[in-house]
Formats: structure tokens, C-alpha cells, sequence
């Protein structure tokens, strides 16, 4: 059975740069999306982009000067780069995988992991 | 950026009862919607894609319905683990955007 699971730092200071993995395990990471989320307390999922293990990417335009996403298929990992952080960047971040069943549909999740951006 | 707007923000309902969802959309998605249930501190669980089809493993008295800018999730019978918020989701248009959410809450 697929898992993600993030991981990195749950403080990031302002200005500085957010760095996330998202290890893939119990399955393949070649051949999907990968895509990440975040969610500041209370307020709606965002969509932050996807990345595609061939090395192609997707950004939500609101973001897309501040982040750049890779993979390593050697590794079953994919990563987030998110530079110039403020207090509005602090949010549960998820990873997830795109559906087998559908495209832009997530059926597996990572727990998730808060970052706080705060001096 | 599409405009996914849910209702209630919270629904009171009793064990057994049918609650009824409602998302809207800014402007046509098509078929393009999904229903994610989300309980405290875990991440999302996709229940329903292309606005009625239910994800492996949902039971089924979650329902989906709708099409263009119009949704609606019905959960049949509530069980005690469907408290949770849910959250509608459009993935026509790019970037895909959510829903702010309706809580279930027991009555």
C-alpha cells in the first residue's frame, strides 16, 4: 500500500526559505504527479503545484515566482521549495499522489506537516 | 481562479439522519468536482470524483451529485465516524481550488 509522509523543519524564518520532502513508499513514484498542499488553521485547502516524475511541473500562478518543485526517483522522494516566507506561509503542508482512478483527484495523503514561520 | 463556495457552514444532524451538502462553483466545472472528508489533524480522504462517483472503499451512503455550478454530497445515514468537515473540490480549471467546508456536527 502507497504512503507519503512529509518532513522538514516547523520553523522557517522570515524572508528565509521553506524546504519539504515527501518520502514515497510501498509502491512505485515513477510514472505520477506529485502534488502539495497547504492549509493555514481554519482556512481552505491550496493547491501548491505538482511535479511529474519525468521533471515537469505545475504551479498555482499565486505562487509560482516563490516555488519550484523537483524529484529524485532514486530516492522515492519529491520536494518543495517555497523562498521568501512570511507569516502567511504558515500552514499544514500535505504531499499526495493523484488518483489512479482520475486525474487531479488525491486518494493518498501524507499526515501532513506544520510549518510556522515566525523570527 | 474558479470560486468553490459551500453551504452550510455547519449542519447539525442526529445519527441515521441524511445530511445534504451543497457546493457551488463561480462558473462551470463541468463534472469536474470531488468531495474530500476531513476529520481534526488528518489530511483529506477522497470520497466522491467526477461529481458522483464514489473513490474505492467509500461506503454507499455517500452520494454525489451535480454538474456545472451546482453539487451536492448526501451522506444517507450518519454514522458516528462521519462527524468531520468536508470539502468540495473543482479540478476543471487549473489551478484546482477548494471549498471553505461544511462541518457535520451531531445534533
Amino acid at each position: 500500500q502507497v504512503q507519503v509522509q512529509e518532513s522538514g523543519p516547523g520553523l522557517v524564518k522570515p524572508s528565509e526559505t521553506l524546504s519539504l520532502t515527501c518520502t514515497v513508499s510501498g509502491g512505485p513514484i515513477s510514472n505520477f504527479y506529485w502534488s502539495w498542499f497547504r492549509q493555514p488553521a481554519g482556512k481552505r485547502l491550496e493547491w501548491i503545484g505538482r511535479v511529474y516524475t519525468g521533471g515537469s511541473t505545475d504551479y498555482n500562478p499565486s505562487l509560482k515566482s516563490r516555488v519550484t518543485m523537483s524529484v529524485d526517483t532514486s530516492k522515492n522522494q519529491f520536494f518543495l521549495s517555497l523562498t521568501s516566507v512570511t507569516a502567511a506561509d504558515t500552514a499544514m503542508f500535505y504531499c499526495a499522489r493523484d488518483s489512479i482512478e482520475a486525474l487531479d483527484v488525491f486518494d493518498i495523503w501524507g499526515p501532513g506537516t506544520m510549518v510556522t514561520v515566525s523570527s | 481562479e474558479i470560486l468553490m463556495t459551500q453551504s452550510p457552514a455547519t449542519l447539525s444532524v442526529s445519527p441515521g439522519e441524511r445530511a445534504t451538502l451543497s457546493c457551488r462553483a463561480s462558473q462551470s466545472v463541468r463534472s469536474n468536482l470531488a468531495w474530500y472528508q476531513q476529520k481534526p489533524g488528518q489530511p483529506p480522504r477522497l470520497l466522491i470524483y467526477g461529481a458522483s462517483t464514489r473513490a474505492t472503499g467509500i461506503p454507499a451512503r455517500f452520494s454525489g451529485s451535480g454538474s456545472g455550478t451546482e453539487f451536492t454530497l448526501t451522506i444517507s445515514s450518519l454514522q458516528s465516524e462521519d462527524f468531520a468537515v468536508y470539502c468540495c473540490h473543482q479540478y476543471n480549471n487549473w489551478p484546482g481550488t477548494f471549498g471553505q467546508g461544511t462541518k457535520v456536527e451531531i445534533k
